[in-house]
């Protein structure tokens, strides 16, 4: 029983597209977060969320965008994909409260050709 | 300077070997520490946290934290070859505030 999982593993798609990337937890908890792993493995926050309020964007160009139906679900979209934008994308969530480990989902591998 | 510093190795040891991993930092209101570990093509997975400065134990792993000299470490005793991974170092502000994470230490261990 998966804690954090995201759909598709992985995804690969011609410059230009649109592409969403879901991700879900079934832990109950309150934040999560999109982050972007390049490839010298460095993980960098993307977006926040705590009961589906973004909290945070770090910068990141508004191709991409968060959208969270509810707070299980955390969905990130890209608009008019670019070479730069292949990476690892890592949806995570934390509970916020008490104990508040973040874990992580097993990533999409994203390649734009 | 970076927020959140660590050596990326890589790193060999030989089996049974007791490793030593660190990170060091510079945001004193770091109050959430956490280290992960990461497989090839994998998520990164939670191995220790720890809250506030202090130690904590669990198996063959021992975190540490030093919030006076703003440096963490993360040791394994008896080092196995399934110890071998991307270990990452993560710390936070508070309980939501995203993770900041150090650029990892690549690990082999030599049977």
């Amino acid at each position: 029983d998966t804690a954090v999982s995201q759909t598709p593993k992985y995804l690969v798609t011609q410059m230009g597209n649109d592409k969403s990337i879901k991700c879900e937890q079934n832990l109950g908890h309150d934040t999560m977060y999109w982050y972007k792993q390049d490839s010298k493995k460095f993980l960098k926050i993307m977006f926040s969320y705590n009961n589906k309020e973004l909290i945070i964007n770090e910068t990141v160009p508004n191709r991409f965008s968060p959208k969270s139906p509810d707070k299980a679900h955390l969905n990130l979209h890209i608009n008019s994909l670019e070479l730069g934008d292949s990476a690892v994308y890592f949806c995570a969530s934390r509970t916020g409260t008490g104990r508040t480990e973040a874990f992580f989902g097993q990533g999409t591998r994203l390649t734009v050709v | 300077q970076k927020e959140v510093e660590q050596d990326p190795g890589p790193l060999s040891v030989p089996e049974g070997a007791i490793v030593s991993l660190n990170c060091t930092y510079s945001n004193s209101a770091f109050q959430y520490f956490m280290w992960y570990r990461q497989y090839s093509r994998k998520g990164p997975e939670l191995l220790m946290y720890t809250y506030s400065s202090g130690n904590k134990e669990d198996g063959r792993f021992t975190a540490q934290v030093d919030k006076s000299s703003k440096y963490i470490s993360l040791f394994i005793r008896d080092s196995q070859p399934s110890d071998s991974a991307t270990y990452l170092c993560a710390m936070s502000v508070t309980g939501n505030t995203p993770l900041v994470f150090g650029k990892g230490t690549r690990l082999s261990v030599i049977a």
